[in-house]
């Protein structure tokens, strides 16, 4: 069974331009989530979703970010424009419910913002 | 409001030495979930175990094991006769019922000497 994928690995752009991260949950998991991760730090919750609705996006810099999961499988996180700031790794993760269920995680897209 | 404190940045030791990595939370619910995750060199995240509030029976999986101590908030994982192999950034996590967010640590970076 293929685990969570996640495209690009690694991004590197100039700052102000637009930048999209694309992840394929595992089949059948509905709960999708993106965790931002900074250099030395632990993820932290982006947003989360529960087949194609977010319940919970209060982590969501929403002036800059936006996410989508239309048909509630595959999703997407962008950015625009990217800030010096933006720079981490971005990690997607599904489980197959939430309720402190089990999180797999994919490889996650490293993203250089110079 | 929910917090998870990895106290030990850094830690490096011998080959075959056993180590123990300090996980402390802090939480007003009395039903949560803590996790542990690992995240090796290539960066994706392994989960290793998810303990519920209302089990506080330590856990042995081969060469690795749990502490859980509710009177001290604390949640401990050892390894016992390390290998190099697991060197890596391991993660305490947890998860409050009321609003199923995962929250993570900073971490710990674990180096094994050969």
């Amino acid at each position: 069974e293929a685990g969570v994928v996640q495209s690009p690995r690694y991004k590197i752009i100039e700052k102000k331009q637009p930048v999209a991260f694309w992840c394929n949950p595992i089949s059948g998991h509905n709960t999708l989530y993106w965790y931002r991760q900074n250099l030395g730090q632990g993820p932290e919750l982006l947003i989360r979703y529960e087949n194609e609705e977010a319940v919970d996006d209060s982590q969501l810099p929403k002036d800059r970010f936006s996410a989508e999961r239309l048909k509630g499988v595959d999703s997407t996180l962008k950015i625009q424009p990217a800030e010096l700031g933006d720079s981490a790794v971005y990690l997607c993760a599904s489980s197959a419910w939430s309720g402190a269920n089990v999180l797999t995680f994919g490889a996650g897209s490293r993203l250089t913002v110079l | 409001a929910q917090k998870v404190t990895q106290a030990q940045t850094e830690i490096s030791v011998v080959e075959k030495e056993d180590v123990t990595l300090d996980c402390v939370y802090e939480t007003r619910d009395t039903t949560y979930y803590l996790f542990w995750y690992k995240q090796p060199p290539s960066g994706e995240l392994v989960f290793l175990i998810r303990r519920n509030s209302f089990d506080e029976q330590n856990e042995i999986s081969g060469r690795y094991s749990w502490n859980f101590q509710k009177s001290t908030s604390s949640f401990n994982f050892t390894i016992t006769a390390s290998q190099v192999v697991d060197s890596a950034v391991y993660f305490c996590a947890l998860s409050e019922n009321r609003d199923d967010k995962i929250i993570f640590g900073k971490g710990t970076r674990l180096h094994i000497l050969p």
